[in-house]
């Protein structure tokens, strides 16, 4: 069955620079969620879109935006980066805004900045 | 707001010994609850689910049951395998809260043969 595609898998920047992460849904999912993964961390709820509009906001930096297209793909876009932002980025779907409340979650996107 | 709060690891156990990890929630509503887990370089996976108080969780040897009057949501498994090595991340989500999910802090799970 078809999961969470994210990319790219790994990424090496410095810092000031600008990164942007991708995640692609499961087929007929309309909701998309990024969360933060700091080493030796628990996921930290970042943003959240359904049906294409932002749903709800968590801890992310006004150095990040994030937007859902018309394809439902998402796209984290980070500038400024700092070498705190080193962590793994993780994208989950669901559908219908998480009506069962499981979130399927792809492989994550590990950001290295240097 | 809510959050989650599971015991700290690693937790060590030799093959075949007897499994409990607890967790512990705050929520100002009636979450559901997850079991989520993370092997070493792979992406989080769901483990098993309950929605609703008393509901027991179940999947691959694994078991957790929704205990509204402790706030409770355990996790159990009556013989481990070296493969169940891996780090596990209790969590809630409210449907009011926007369904994302709040993780606790993840318990690593080191079985040894």
């Amino acid at each position: 069955a078809a999961g969470v595609i994210q990319s790219p898998r790994h990424l090496i920047k410095e810092k000031r620079e600008t990164a942007t992460l991708k995640c692609y849904p499961i087929p007929r999912h309309d909701t998309v969620y990024w969360y933060q993964q700091g080493p030796g961390q628990d996921p930290q709820f970042l943003i959240s879109f359904y049906e294409k509009m932002q749903s709800d906001k968590g801890s992310i930096p006004d150095r990040f935006s994030a937007q859902q297209f018309s394809d439902y793909h998402s796209e984290l876009n980070m500038s400024s980066l700092e070498l705190g932002d080193s962590a793994l980025y993780f994208c989950a779907s669901s559908f219908g805004g998480g009506l069962t409340g499981e979130l399927f979650f792809g492989e994550g996107s590990r950001l290295t900045v240097l | 707001g809510n959050s989650v709060t599971q015991m700290e690891g690693p937790v060590t156990l030799s093959e075949e010994a007897f499994l409990t990890i607890n967790c512990t929630y705050t929520a100002t509503g009636y979450p559901s609850l997850f079991w989520y887990v993370q092997y070493p370089g792979e992406g989080l996976q769901l483990l098993l689910k309950a929605t609703k108080a008393d509901d027991k969780g179940s999947n691959k040897g694994f078991e957790a049951t929704y205990r509204k009057e402790t706030t409770s949501f355990h996790l159990e498994k009556g013989s481990v395998q070296v493969s169940d090595s891996a780090v596990y991340f209790c969590a809630l989500s409210e449907w009011n809260a926007g369904n994302m999910l709040t993780f606790g802090g993840g318990t690593r799970l080191m079985v040894k043969p």
